[in-house]
């Protein structure tokens, strides 16, 4: 079965600090890959996705980038964190057959940038 | 643009039925997706609509018209439970894409 890690749970940086989020998909290949952010209370906002290795499609210009290194591996990262930053981050991967579709979210990450 | 529109909040009675709307622009539509997700969790799937028509999953059904660029979620029996943001979301397939609306929140009362 397929199974999305998504890490850590939590996190607390500071402005000005770099940031690195990791997600890895098993027991799929080559999914589509996607990266949202969730203001408190609001909806999710597409940040990139990637269809395949190397592959990145941005969807906000903003003060992150996003990698995709191995088929499965979809990294978020910024090199300085700004409080506007902070947020509900998650990952998440589709077949990408476009039916019977379905979108498979990682658990998340909360980021707080103070 | 991609706008997908739904009410912002919504309240119903429990045991009641509640329909939540959602409206999306149809050029590269694909197909539709509505999520449940409470406070702090991540969401999680309700349906997928590719085809116009009412599809049911026990308490909750789901409606897409295409033409229209019209979905609606309709749950029955409400519970407690259900208390929860519901997103609609789109795939747009020119670019494997997947835009979400800002979300429904839905307050049930006793």
């Amino acid at each position: 079965s397929q199974t999305i890690h998504q890490w850590p749970a939590t996190l607390v940086q500071p402005v000005g600090s770099p940031l690195s989020l990791e997600c890895t998909v098993e027991g799929t290949s080559n999914p589509n890959l996607y990266w949202y952010r969730q203001a408190a209370g609001r909806g999710l906002q597409l940040l990139f996705y990637s269809v395949g290795i190397g592959q990145i499609s941005s969807e906000v210009p903003q003060n992150l980038s996003a990698s995709r290194p191995q088929d499965r591996q979809f990294i978020l990262s910024s090199k300085k964190l700004l409080l506007s930053d902070s947020g509900f981050y998650l990952c998440a991967w589709s077949s990408g057959t476009g039916y019977n579709e379905k979108l498979f979210f990682g658990s998340g990450t909360q980021l707080s940038v103070l | 643009g991609q706008n997908i529109d739904q009410p912002t909040e919504m309240t119903a009675t429990e045991g009641a039925i509640v329909q939540i709307n959602c409206t999306y622009q149809t050029s590269g539509f694909n197909g539709l997706f509505w999520y449940q997700q409470h406070a702090g969790e991540a969401p999680t799937f309700l349906s997928y609509n590719v085809l116009d028509g009412l599809e049911e999953k026990g308490r909750f059904s789901s409606f897409l018209s295409r033409s229209k660029g019209y979905s609606y979620l309709l749950l029955k029996e409400l519970q407690m439970k259900d208390s929860a943001s519901y997103l609609c979301a789109v795939l747009y397939s020119s670019a494997s894409k997947i835009i979400f609306g800002s979300g429904t929140r839905l307050s049930i009362r006793p």
